[in-house]
């Protein structure tokens, strides 16, 4: 099976703008969480989708959203960039709910805001 | 604060040697996972331990659970040049009706094997 793929895979932009990233998880896998990735905070849950649900959220500003779409292809997406959102953003599916199956990560989208 | 705390937070060994990682974590758990994490890319799952059962292996790799200590410990015997990486655990913790829970991150190890 192919794994979990992310694009765009490094992205560059400047405050204030918005961007959006994509995840395709593992055929057969529903649920899909987003992760991001700082230095500094370590790894930090975003949110969880479920059949084009959102299940669960992190403690992020509302400059955070995300979807899933039917297929179970999800984008994430965060308005009025700031500095502080330059971070790797990783995407993981799993077959069931999140506290009980493993994850599957995506290689990441390497995002830099200046 | 982080559910899961490792240690030590840095690592540094000959190959051949076995490295130990421990993790602690602060409320029930329904599981324990450890993943390792190449520079700057994705995580790898590496095993998953539930919270009824205490030891678990897979190939070179031997995860332990103390739930009464609320503890874990990864053990990679004969390391070599290609474990280097940051190995990381988390905790998945059960939510209310209507919630999935969540899976929990510590800080991570940093793992370095030199040759």
């Amino acid at each position: 099976k192919a794994g979990v793929t992310q694009t765009p895979r490094y992205l560059i932009k400047t405050r204030g703008q918005q961007v959006t990233l994509s995840c395709s998880p593992i055929s057969g896998h529903r649920s899909v969480s987003w992760y991001q990735q700082t230095p500094g905070q370590g790894l930090q849950f975003l949110f969880e989708y479920f059949s084009e649900t959102q299940r669960n959220k992190g403690n992020f500003p509302g400059r955070f959203s995300g979807r899933q779409f039917s297929n179970s292809r999800s984008e994430m997406n965060v308005s009025t960039l700031e500095l502080g959102d330059s971070a790797l953003y990783l995407c993981a599916s799993s077959l069931g709910e999140l506290a009980s199956y493993e994850q599957y990560f995506g290689p990441g989208t390497r995002l830099t805001v200046t | 604060s982080q559910q899961g705390e490792e240690d030590p937070q840095a690592l540094s060994i000959q190959e051949g040697e076995n490295a130990t990682m421990n993790c602690s974590y602060k409320t029930s758990i329904n599981n324990l996972q450890w993943y390792r994490q190449n520079s700057g890319r994705g995580l790898v799952h590496l095993i998953l331990i539930r919270s009824n059962e205490r030891e678990k292996h897979s190939g070179r790799l031997r995860v332990t659970l103390d739930t009464s200590k609320k503890s874990s410990s990864l053990l990679i015997t004969a390391s070599r040049a290609a474990d280097t990486a940051s190995y990381f655990c988390a905790t998945g913790v059960k939510g209310g009706s209507g919630n999935t829970g969540k899976l929990i991150f510590g800080q991570g190890t940093t793992l370095q094997v030199k040759p």
